[in-house]
Formats: C-alpha cells, sequence, structure tokens
C-alpha cells in the first residue's frame, strides 16, 4: 500500500509570508506527526494529531499550527515566516492513536527554505 | 521537560568494525523506538522495546532496553557500509509524548 505522502517536496518562500504543508497518511492510520529537522536541533516534535483532535503539542510558537480531516489527512501552517524556519518538515503516520506503541511511517518531507 | 541523549554524536568506523550508540533519558519510558535515516533520506523505524531488560536481535543488530526504561543501546557487529546513517532513539513519555534523540551519525570507511 502507498506510503505516507508529503506534499510539496519543497518550498522556498520570503520571510514574512506564510506556508501550508500537506500530509496523507497511511490508509487507516488515524495518527500523525509533525516533526521538524534542522541540522542543529535534530528532530524536534511538533504536534500529533488522532482522529481530528490534537493530542499532543511539542514547544513551538503559536505561528506552527495544524489540522486534521476525517480522512486523516493533515496540514500543518506557519506564519510570518522567519529565517530559522528553514528545514525539513516530516510527518509521521500510525495506525493507532498516542495511548499505544506502534512504529510510526515517515514521509519524505517538504524542504522549506525561507528567504 | 523530558530530555532524550544519545552518545555518541559521531562516530567512523572500519567496514567489519563493531558500533555501539548509547541512548539515555531523564526520565522513564514507556517504550523506546530506534529509527535509521540514511543520508538524504527520512527516518526508517528498525524495532520497538517495550519491556524493562528487553533484548532484541535483527541480524546483524542488537537493541537493549535498560532495568529502568531510562536507556537503551544498539549495537551493529561487524559494520557495513550500508549501515551508513543516522541512528535515532526516540521515546514516549508519562505524557505521552514522543522524543526523539539528536542522533548518532555513523560513516562506516570501507
Amino acid at each position: 500500500k502507498a506510503g505516507v505522502t508529503q506534499t510539496p517536496r519543497y518550498l522556498i518562500k520570503t520571510r514574512g509570508q506564510q506556508v501550508t504543508l500537506s500530509c496523507s497518511p497511511i490508509s487507516g492510520h488515524r495518527s500523525v506527526s509533525w516533526y521538524q529537522q534542522t541540522p542543529g536541533q535534530g528532530l524536534q516534535f511538533l504536534f500529533e494529531y488522532f482522529s481530528e483532535t490534537q493530542r499532543n503539542k511539542g514547544n513551538f510558537p503559536g505561528r506552527f499550527s495544524g489540522r486534521q480531516f476525517s480522512n486523516s489527512r493533515s496540514e500543518m501552517n506557519v506564519s510570518t515566516l522567519e529565517l530559522g524556519d528553514s528545514a525539513l518538515y516530516l510527518c509521521a503516520s500510525s495506525l493507532v492513536g498516542p495511548q499505544m506503541n506502534t512504529e510510526a511511517f515517515f514521509g519524505q518531507g517538504t524542504r522549506l527554505t525561507v528567504v | 521537560g523530558q530530555q532524550v541523549m544519545q552518545i555518541p554524536q559521531y562516530q567512523h568506523v572500519q567496514e567489519g568494525e563493531d558500533f555501539t550508540t548509547y541512548c539515555n533519558s531523564s526520565t522513564t519510558l514507556s517504550n523506546i523506538q530506534w529509527y535509521k535515516q540514511r543520508p538524504g533520506g527520512h527516518p526508517v523505524f528498525l524495532i520497538q522495546l517495550v519491556k524493562s531488560g528487553e533484548v532484541k536481535k535483527q541480524k546483524r543488530l542488537t537493541f537493549q532496553f535498560g532495568e529502568a526504561k531510562k536507556n537503551s543501546s544498539l549495537h551493529i557487529t561487524a559494520t557495513q557500509t550500508t549501515d551508513v546513517g543516522t541512528y535515532f532513539c526516540a521515546g514516549r513519555d508519562g505524557g505521552q509524548n514522543f522524543v526523539f534523540g539528536p542522533g548518532t551519525r555513523l560513516s562506516v570507511l570501507p
């Protein structure tokens, strides 16, 4: 079956703009998590959604937001972009919600560059 | 909040040598997972450990979960060039947040 799909793969934005990234999880997976990956900070947890509800949130400013739709697809939005937001944004889906211990399947990521 | 550390940060080995990376959490983990990310790729799940003291093997890879469920290790026997990449541990704390360690980047010289 198809893996986790993230779009777009690459994006260049200007400071102050906003951006929306999309993630389609593996069919049947209801949990979607987002991570920011930078060389200096590693993989930083942004938020986790399960059945359209945000279950967990990392330590990121309010400029970072997300949502999940009834078909489990998820979007994350970053407003008022800053140079430091340049990173690889990874989405991961898993079969069940955060109370269960299941593996996460990662997408290829969206490489965001803010200039 | 919870912190997950990994050592070493980088490791260069000659092909055929063994490699070990260690993962330590500031809090007790309900489980620990290990992922591998090849250069330019995305993290790929390797294994999950749940029980205290658990040991699991996958061919040349051996994974251990500490008795106190606060540390873990990944050992690779007789490394190959295909083992190159960054190995991350990740754990879920009592608050259900999933935290990744900073990773250990492995280079294997042929």
